[in-house]
């Protein structure tokens, strides 16, 4: 069975743009969450969908925004991006709420 | 979620078992303790769970104390290959808060697996 993908595997963007950034999850799984991974902060909670719903988020601005699509394949959106905003971004799945997650390689985002 | 303690750092010779230990003092009946691990560079895999009783699989045992406060993960042989940080999580399950899957990675213990 496939994976996690993730879609770009590299990204460089500058100040002031924005970003949008996607995940495959293991096929069956229906909950998608997104980490952000930084050397200072570490791995970070940002959201998790199930169901195209969002059930839970993490402590981070309005310009961090995420969708699940009907075939549970998840988006996140970075408005406005600062220099602070790179980072690794990971996504991870699972069959349902409250399960194991299984990650993907993530997506290594430049802010210049 | 539960706040848990792991050493920063271990070693362990290739070939011996490498057995990382985690407390959780603060968990709840029905908090279950989990186990990543994230080898430089890539995402976090996922190795193993468990709620009160011991739990084996292919890659790792797991050996939650009675009482519940502490556990042990267990590499039976470990190779080169299983340098990586460790993680301990204890999710949640607080009514209050939205059902979910969120995940709290504290700072792990890096564990390096020397020839």
């Amino acid at each position: 069975k496939a994976g996690v993908t993730q879609t770009p595997r590299y990204l460089i963007k500058t100040r002031g743009q924005q970003v949008t950034l996607s995940c495959s999850p293991i096929s069956g799984h229906r909950s998608v969450s997104w980490y952000q991974q930084t050397p200072g902060q570490g791995l970070q909670f940002l959201f998790e969908y199930f169901s195209e719903t969002q059930r839970n988020k993490g402590n981070f601005p309005g310009r961090f925004s995420g969708r699940q699509f009907s075939n549970s394949r998840s988006e996140m959106n970075v408005s406005t991006l600062e220099l602070g905003d790179s980072a690794l971004y990971l996504c991870a799945s699972s069959l349902s709420l409250a399960r194991e997650q299984y990650f993907g390689p993530g997506t290594r985002l430049t802010v210049t | 979620d539960a706040k848990t303690t792991q050493p920063p750092s271990m070693d362990c010779a290739e070939g011996r078992a490498a057995n990382l230990p985690c407390n959780h003092s603060t968990i709840s009946g029905n908090e279950y303790v989990y186990w990543y691990r994230q080898i430089h560079s890539q995402g976090p895999q996922y190795i193993i769970h468990g709620l009160k009783n011991n739990e084996t699989n292919e890659m790792a045992s797991l050996i939650i104390t009675e009482d519940r406060k502490s556990s042990t993960l267990i590499l039976p042989h470990a190779t080169l290959r299983d340098t990586a940080v460790y993680y301990c999580i204890v999710p949640s399950t607080s009514p209050q808060e939205t059902s979910g899957s969120r995940l709290t990675f504290g700072e792990g213990t890096q564990l390096t697996v020397n020839p």
